[in-house]
């Protein structure tokens, strides 16, 4: 099993709080990656990281922010939570040279 | 605009029974392509992968098969369990998009004991 780790695995917050979710993996991957993926839906790609100091915007446009100053952790914050960011966020990280990602378990999103 | 997609969305078969999930690409750069199975509450799991310059590859109880000619990926699970239950995804990765893999609509596989 992959070593990569979300937290919280459930939140459900207020509109207009800012919030912060983690993502740490132990493989020491160079490439990390954000998607959003809303129930039965494919997964989007929001952000991506190819190693610290890099951080891009994916293919679907998202309010988000990212931060890599650690090669393990990656950090998705939005500095006010709205009911349209409600949604499944997926971390995954990727050995440099390979395709193959790996994912951890998600953290569903409610905002109210 | 081009992405992954697949033929059916919801498949359901009997335990024992063999499945074939079915994916359509539309862009020829594609050099690399992955499926990936999600349980519920879970994140994707690598199941098997394949190169373009393969047309098939087996795993355990899996095969994928690539038809570039028609775009056509699909995945083969013999003797289907009830634990195979899931949500199936294809991605693939454009070749010079530097490992960004693009995924498709999943396909929804209920396997009745």
């Amino acid at each position: 099993e992959a070593d990569i780790y979300q937290t919280p695995r459930y939140l459900v917050i207020g509109t207009g709080k800012k919030i912060t979710l983690e993502c740490s993996q132990t493989m020491g991957h160079d490439k990390m990656y954000w998607y959003q993926q809303d129930p039965g839906m494919e997964l989007h790609l929001i952000h991506y990281s190819y190693g610290v100091n890099s951080t891009e915007k994916g293919d679907l446009s998202s309010e988000s922010t990212v931060s890599r100053i650690r090669t393990e952790h990656f950090p998705l914050t939005l500095e006010s939570a709205r009911p349209s960011h409600t949604s499944q966020y997926l971390c995954a990280s990727s050995e440099a040279g390979y395709n193959e990602q790996f994912f951890g378990p998600g953290t569903r999103l409610t905002v109210l | 605009g081009e992405s992954v997609g697949l033929h059916l969305p919801t498949l359901s078969v009997q335990e024992g029974d063999n499945s074939i999930i079915n994916c359509a690409y539309s862009n020829s750069a594609s050099d690399y392509f992955i499926w990936y199975k999600q349980e519920s509450g879970k994140g994707p799991q690598f199941i098997i992968d394949i190169r373009s310059n393969m047309d098939k590859r087996q795993g355990q109880r899996v095969t994928v098969l690539l038809n570039k000619t028609v775009k056509h990926l699909s995945l083969q699970i013999a003797a289907t369990q009830p634990g195979d239950s899931a949500v199936y995804f294809c991605a693939e990765n454009i070749g010079g998009s530097n490992y960004k893999l693009t995924f498709g609509k999943g396909t929804l596989l209920t396997v009745n004991p």
